[in-house]
């Protein structure tokens, strides 16, 4: 089993490049989220999904934009990248967001360590 | 609103010792509850969730949570704690709009 996948794990930016967070699900979920998670912060959601064709904004979403390509996929873009977005970086899918009456736990990937110089 | 407090960024205590994680939260409707556990370089994974059905929950690797309403609580114990225990611990709360709200995490030492 797969679950949530992310790629890269590992990449270090320049300030001022962009560049793009992969995220893929296979477990059919309806809802996927992106959170980043500093030292002494916990996860902070930045962009969630709650089902194919909608996105909104979570906590800190400034300097970022997702794109949900289909069910599976739930891309996070860095459009001009700053020190201060240097951080780990989670994606996270639930069966659905609401709705059926019950909150199901997140599924979430092993993270992109992200550095911006 | 929604908010969690764990209280304490770290915890140390003596393998075979009682394992105490304290969680609070605030929540304007009857909430949803998680305990999350995250190894080093790995995401969090879901240790325990409490959902009305049983004030005390039980979940993986012999840990369980006690729902407390009168004190907004719902900390996380395991009787005897191994080495292997050792790892950040995530409480969340998740309620009317159903998106989890995380604490800041408490990392659990264990000492030989």
């Amino acid at each position: 089993n797969a679950g949530v996948t992310q790629t890269p794990k590992f990449q270090v930016l320049k300030t001022g490049q962009s560049m793009t967070l992969q995220c893929a699900q296979d477990m059919n979920h309806n809802s996927m989220y992106w959170y980043r998670q500093d030292p002494g912060m916990g996860l902070r959601l930045i962009y969630y999904s709650a089902s194919e064709g909608t996105t909104d904004k979570g906590e800190v979403p400034n300097g970022y934009n997702v794109s949900r390509l289909n069910k599976r996929e739930f891309s996070l873009r860095l459009e001009s990248a700053a020190p201060s977005q240097t951080s780990v970086y989670f994606c996270a899918s639930t069966r659905a967001l609401g709705g059926t009456g019950d909150v199901g736990p997140q599924h979430f990937g092993d993270g992109t360590r992200l550095s911006i110089l | 609103a929604q908010s969690v407090t764990q209280l304490g960024s770290h915890v140390s205590v003596s393998e075979g010792a009682l394992v105490l994680l304290r969680c609070n939260y605030s929540s304007s409707v009857p909430p949803y509850l998680f305990w999350y556990v995250q190894y080093p370089n790995q995401g969090l994974q879901l240790l325990l969730k409490y959902t009305s059905a049983a004030t005390l929950v039980k979940g993986i690797n012999g840990f369980e949570a006690e729902f407390k309403k009168s004190e907004t609580s719902f900390h996380l114990t395991k009787p005897s704690a191994h080495m292997s225990d050792a790892a950040e611990y995530f409480c969340a709360v998740a309620g009317g709009s159903y998106i989890p709200t995380f604490g800041r995490g408490t990392s659990l030492i264990v000492h030989p």
